[in-house]
């Protein structure tokens, strides 16, 4: 069974810190990762997608990276912002056949002015 | 951009009543997925579609049912409501093939609905 875990649940930093999100998966058979952030009560907004040929993906202040042999993706957020502060959720799908994606319990992160 | 469109938002049903949630999937989309997140917890997947046929299932109670429609959009249909359906039940929609950037199979999420059962 496919389990994503993100260590640790919470995170609480000043404004302008680097921050470093990790998420490791048990199946090394994977085909993509996706990136999440999440907004209290709201819907889920796709960040970066590393496809499992891939290294890492770029968008804007945010990196993501992807070790398929030690079964690990880390999230980089460059000079955190107040307004980046929200729950980040990575997912893997698998391969194989499904399309369905296993999501970690997510990171809460509150980034202080 | 068009998003995933989701209806209700909200909705508050009665304990053995049923309900209906609606998923309108990003146009040109050819696969939709349901999730389901209870309080506190990390979205789990429920079933999906891919161009109308059921593609895939997971943990959903024989109780619900869903299917996707001529034109793409999908309906998930609950029955005999317990209080812990209680939840936000998202849809996604994802293109099969190779998007701009060489993104394959990204899933974009709707909104959701926030179903409360009392």
């Amino acid at each position: 069974k496919q389990e994503v875990t993100q260590i640790p649940a919470a995170l609480s930093v000043p404004e302008g810190e680097n921050l470093v999100l990790n998420c490791s998966f048990t199946d090394s058979a994977i085909y993509n990762l996706q990136w999440f952030r999440q907004d209290p009560g709201k819907g889920l907004t796709s960040l970066l997608l590393i496809q499992s040929s891939q290294r890492e993906q770029t968008s804007g202040r945010l990196n993501a990276s992807l070790d398929k042999s030690s079964g690990r993706s880390t999230l980089y957020i460059a000079a955190s912002q107040p307004g980046d502060s929200a729950t980040y959720l990575c997912a893997m799908m698998g391969q194989g056949g499904s399309e369905k994606l296993v999501f970690g319990k997510g990171m809460k992160l509150t980034v202080n002015p | 951009a068009a998003g995933v469109i989701q209806s209700p938002r909200h909705l508050i049903k009665e304990k053995r009543e049923t309900a209906t949630l609606k998923c309108y999937p990003i146009p040109r989309h050819d696969t939709v997925y349901w999730y389901q997140q209870g309080p506190g917890q990390d979205p789990q997947f429920l079933i999906s579609f891919y161009e109308k046929m059921q593609s895939d299932k997971g943990s959903i109670p024989d109780r619900f049912s869903a299917q996707q429609f001529s034109d793409y959009h999908s309906e998930l249909n609950m029955s005999s409501l317990e209080l812990g359906d209680s939840a936000l039940y998202f849809c996604a929609s994802s293109l099969s093939g190779l998007l701009a950037g060489g993104r394959w199979n990204e899933q974009f999420f709707g909104p959701g609905t926030r179903l409360t059962v009392l």
